[in-house]
């Protein structure tokens, strides 16, 4: 079974540029999150998906981040301008709906804003 | 005020010997569920275990042991016989409520484990 597939792995871009990050979760899973971890802190929620609907965006900052899954499948975040601060590795997970307990994790995305 | 406490930044043990990663959580809720991850240097997030508040028993997954001790809200993560592989960071993780099992997971700030050889 094919796990959770993220691109690109690495990402430098100068501030005020944009960029978008790409998931493709495991095959079936209903569920889709992102989250954002900075260097020495554990990973925090940006937002979670069940098929193409959005139950939590609590923490997404929505002046300039977005996200969509379009089709209930893949899944694209975007920043846009980016800020010194959203250096970070963007992790994307799913799970089975339901089956919250186990979330499988992409290898993330390290972006670095310069 | 910080919902996962992991007061160990890094750890340093001897490959065989066990080892306890110390986690406190902070929750009103009664319900509740509790997980170890672990994160390599390769940097995907590996499950390793989960307790529900209310299951009896403490969890336990091969080498993996979670010492639930609900009164002082403590829920510490014990591996037995470590090995070199073990070496990575350690993320404990909180969800608030089991009725939805796609709420939210808090994670805490982890602990770098290094195993010597």
């Amino acid at each position: 079974e094919a796990g959770v597939a993220q691109s690109p792995r690495y990402k430098i871009i100068e501030k005020r540029q944009s960029v978008a990050f790409w998931c493709n979760p495991i095959s079936g899973h209903a569920t889709l999150y992102w989250y954002q971890q900075i260097l020495g802190q554990g990973p925090k929620l940006l937002i979670q998906f069940q098929n193409n609907g959005v139950v939590d965006d609590s923490q997404l900052p929505k002046d300039r981040f977005s996200a969509e899954r379009l089709k209930g499948v893949d899944s694209t975040l975007k920043i846009q301008p980016a800020k010194l601060e959203d250096s970070a590795v963007y992790l994307c997970a799913s799970s089975l709906r339901g089956q919250g307990n186990e979330q499988y994790f992409g290898p993330g995305t390290r972006l670095t804003v310069t | 005020a910080q919902k996962i406490t992991q007061t160990q930044p890094g750890m340093f043990v001897q490959e065989k010997e066990a080892v306890t990663l110390d986690c406190t959580y902070d929750t009103s809720d009664p319900s509740y569920g509790l997980f170890w991850y672990k994160q390599p240097s390769s940097g995907e997030m590996i499950f390793l275990i989960y307790q529900g508040s209310y299951d009896q028993q403490n969890a336990t997954e091969g080498r993996y042991s979670l010492n639930f001790q609900k009164a002082r809200k403590s829920a510490n993560l014990v591996i037995s016989a470590s090995q070199l592989g073990d070496s990575a960071m350690y993320f404990c993780a909180m969800r608030e409520g089991l009725m939805n099992r796609d709420d939210k997971i808090i994670f805490g700030k982890g602990t770098r484990l290094h195993i010597l050889p």
